[in-house]
């Protein structure tokens, strides 16, 4: 079935630090990809999606592009905020799947001031 | 701004208690989740709707159920709640004009199971 695989955390960044996350996925057919951010307190937003090989989602200073060859949709960010302390979730849903999202299980971002 | 609400931000239960989430969404939307967020697991699917009276089981059904009377309500029922449901459920929905298989969030309900 369909996988996502995502760096562990917890990650610690000083504020204007690069940040990368790293996930990775298995799934039949060319599914489409997402990173949700979970603030604390609440619920997941969309941060970002690509929904085919070569496309890049940004949003708010984040970056990933899907990468078909390395089956890879990594998360980056040139200059980190210490409003960007979240939790980062890596999904994917392929065209098998029913509309849902297979989730990674998450990277805990702190960014210190 | 699509907005989806759960009941309860936190909620402790006993037991063998008979439990209800509930889950309500404001913009239409055909589809329905229920998921669990754990710790080092991320999130799994509990269930899933794609219309009113229809429901589908996810990856984890054991333990729940659902019930999905009006096309803006969707409730999770823990018949007999246990220790192990202990954890933080999250409600999402989709339809029409949300992008491709993009879920909307509601805030979440920690329950904890004594």
């Amino acid at each position: 079935g369909d996988s996502v695989t995502q760096m562990e955390g917890p990650v610690t960044l000083s504020e204007e630090a690069f940040l990368t996350i790293n996930c990775t996925y298995t799934a039949t057919g060319y599914p489409s990809l997402f990173w949700y951010v979970q603030y604390p307190g609440e619920g997941l937003q969309l941060l970002l999606k690509a929904t085919k090989a070569d496309d890049k989602g940004s949003n708010k200073g984040f970056e990933a592009t899907y990468r078909k060859e390395t089956t890879s949709f990594h998360l980056e960010k040139g200059s980190v905020q210490v409003s960007d302390s979240a939790v980062y979730f890596c999904a994917l849903s392929g065209p098998g799947s029913a509309r849902q999202l297979t989730f990674g299980s998450g990277t805990q971002l702190t960014v210190l001031p | 701004d699509v907005k989806v609400t759960q009941s309860s931000r936190y909620l402790v239960k006993r037991t063998g208690e008979k439990v209800f989430l509930e889950c309500v969404q404001d913009m239409d939307h055909e589809n329905m989740f229920w998921y669990r967020q754990d710790p080092g697991l991320g999130l799994r699917l509990i269930y899933f709707s794609y219309d009113v009276k229809m429901k589908e089981k996810g990856d984890i059904p054991e333990g729940y159920s659902v019930s999905r009377e009006k096309k803006e309500r969707f409730s999770l029922i823990l018949e007999s709640a246990s220790t192990n449901q202990t954890s933080m459920y999250l409600c999402a929905s989709r339809g029409p004009g949300t992008g491709l298989y993009e879920q909307y969030f509601g805030p979440g309900t920690r329950l904890t199971v004594t």
